[in-house]
């Protein structure tokens, strides 16, 4: 079946500008998660979904960043007045149950700062 | 102390040889460990996942986990240069849904 989707796949943005990513998990898996991979960090957690639940917003590193799922399915992960530290591969993966660990991941979107 | 530390490498070997892929966790409730194989400029790519202690063996691949020293490892045996990645450690670590990744080690086979 289908993979985990992201678009875009790239994205350059100006310093201040908001951007928002999306993200298409696998079909049928109610978890949904977002990374972030930069050079310096490694792959760092960003916040997690799962059903009606409340997410885990623990890993966003600042109040610029915001998610939202829709119907269970499709996430949004939004950057408010983005900075050059931004600039990073945002990852989205999913899972086909909380207690399922095995996380899929997307292709990832690229987000340049400038 | 990071939860999961793995060497960055860059890690080069010739083809054919066997490969040897190690982390190290800092607590031992973990229990879950995972593999994940990352193409430049593409999302990880689930490998292998073990539970506990013990070895886990898939085609070329073996999973490792060493609870007595918190130490995970990889092999890959008759490495091919298909296999040139980087290889990514992961645990959901104490229980928690989000994965703890190791920085990675970026692994180049040589034709």
């Amino acid at each position: 079946g289908a993979g985990v989707s992201q678009s875009p796949s790239n994205k350059v943005t100006e310093k201040g500008k908001d951007v928002e990513l999306r993200c298409d998990p696998i079909s049928g898996h109610t978890a949904l998660y977002w990374y972030r991979q930069s050079l310096g960090q490694g792959l760092e957690f960003l916040i997690y979904f799962q059903g009606n639940s409340a997410p885990d917003k623990s890993g966003l590193p600042s109040d610029r960043f915001s998610a939202e799922r829709t119907g269970g399915s499709v996430s949004t992960l939004t950057i408010q007045r983005t900075q050059q530290e931004d600039s990073a591969v945002y990852l989205c993966a999913s899972s086909l149950s909380p207690t399922a660990y095995e996380q899929y991941f997307g292709p990832g979107t690229r987000l340049t700062v400038t | 102390q990071k939860e999961v530390e793995q060497d960055p490498g860059p890690l080069s070997v010739p083809e054919g040889a066997i490969v040897s892929l190690n982390c190290t966790y800092s607590n031992s409730a973990f229990q879950y460990f995972m593999w994940y194989r990352q193409y430049s400029r593409k999302g990880p790519e689930l490998l292998m996942y073990t539970y506990s202690s013990g070895n886990k063996e898939d085609g070329r691949f073996t999973a490792q986990v060493d609870k007595s020293s918190k130490y995970i490892s990889l092999f890959i045996r008759d490495s091919q240069p298909s296999d040139s990645a980087t290889y990514l450690c992961a645990t959901p670590g104490r229980g928690a849904q989000k994965l703890v990744f190791g920085q990675g080690t970026r692994l180049t086979i040589n034709p």
